[in-house]
């Protein structure tokens, strides 16, 4: 699976988006990037996940570049809730189903 | 409905000793993952299972290092002859499958090796 780099750190003011970039330009067109953050003390949560086209849900929004070679995660309205280590992973779909997770960026939201 | 419950949610276990650690996975999910995370750094990925075949466990830092589900659900960690480097949160994870892969963790075991 392809590597991914992220910032290790980022702030934000709460009610204002959050964009969290990410950096995988050795992706391979059937790998897929998956987004899970988590909240200090508790396992990792699934964000969301796409392969080329944008998607939306109700968490977050992932843009992904017409390259694949980099994607942003959208947190539209941050709260204090969202403060977490956020980590961007690549894989391919019907490889191995293990995640591997780098060290993912800290977001700190600010009041 | 209920998610990945993990116990014990603590454990502090004297050098040398065994510990065993249990996760029960979200309902029907085949896929169940282990996940070993150290201090400050992300996870890393212990073996996985489909349903009670353990299919991967290349993750297993040494042979100390065993894990089962014989019925396809409930599924126990152990760890033989406990050394401080084991300290860590131990994740367990579930899934549905590859139809949807996405995974849902549990809150994890924190191990102290004393």
């Amino acid at each position: 699976d392809a590597k991914t780099t992220q910032p290790p750190s980022m702030d934000c003011a709460e009610g204002r988006a959050a964009n969290l970039p990410c950096n995988h330009s050795t992706i391979s067109g059937n790998e897929y990037v998956y987004w899970y953050r988590q909240i200090h003390s508790q396992g990792p949560q699934y964000i969301i996940h796409g392969l080329k086209n944008n998607e939306t849900n109700e968490m977050a929004s992932l843009i992904i570049t017409e390259d694949r070679k980099s994607s942003t995660l959208i947190l539209p309205h941050a709260t204090l809730r969202d403060t977490a280590v956020y980590y961007c992973i690549v894989k391919r779909q019907g490889g191995s189903e293990k995640l591997v997770f780098g060290k993912g960026t800290k977001l700190t939201v600010n009041p | 409905g209920a998610g990945v419950s993990q116990s014990p949610r603590y454990k502090v276990a004297k050098r040398g000793q065994d510990v065993a650690l249990r996760c029960d996975p979200i309902s029907g999910h085949v896929s169940l993952f282990w996940y070993q995370q150290a201090l400050g750094q992300g996870p890393e990925f212990l073996t996985y299972f489909q349903n009670e075949a353990q299919l991967d466990k290349s993750g297993l830092p040494s042979d100390r290092f065993f894990a089962e589900r014989p019925e396809g659900s409930v599924s126990t960690l152990k760890i033989q002859r406990t050394q401080q480097e084991d300290s860590a949160v131990y994740l367990c994870a579930s899934s549905v499958g590859r139809r949807l892969p996405q995974q849902y963790f549990g809150p994890g075991t924190r191990l102290t090796v004393t």
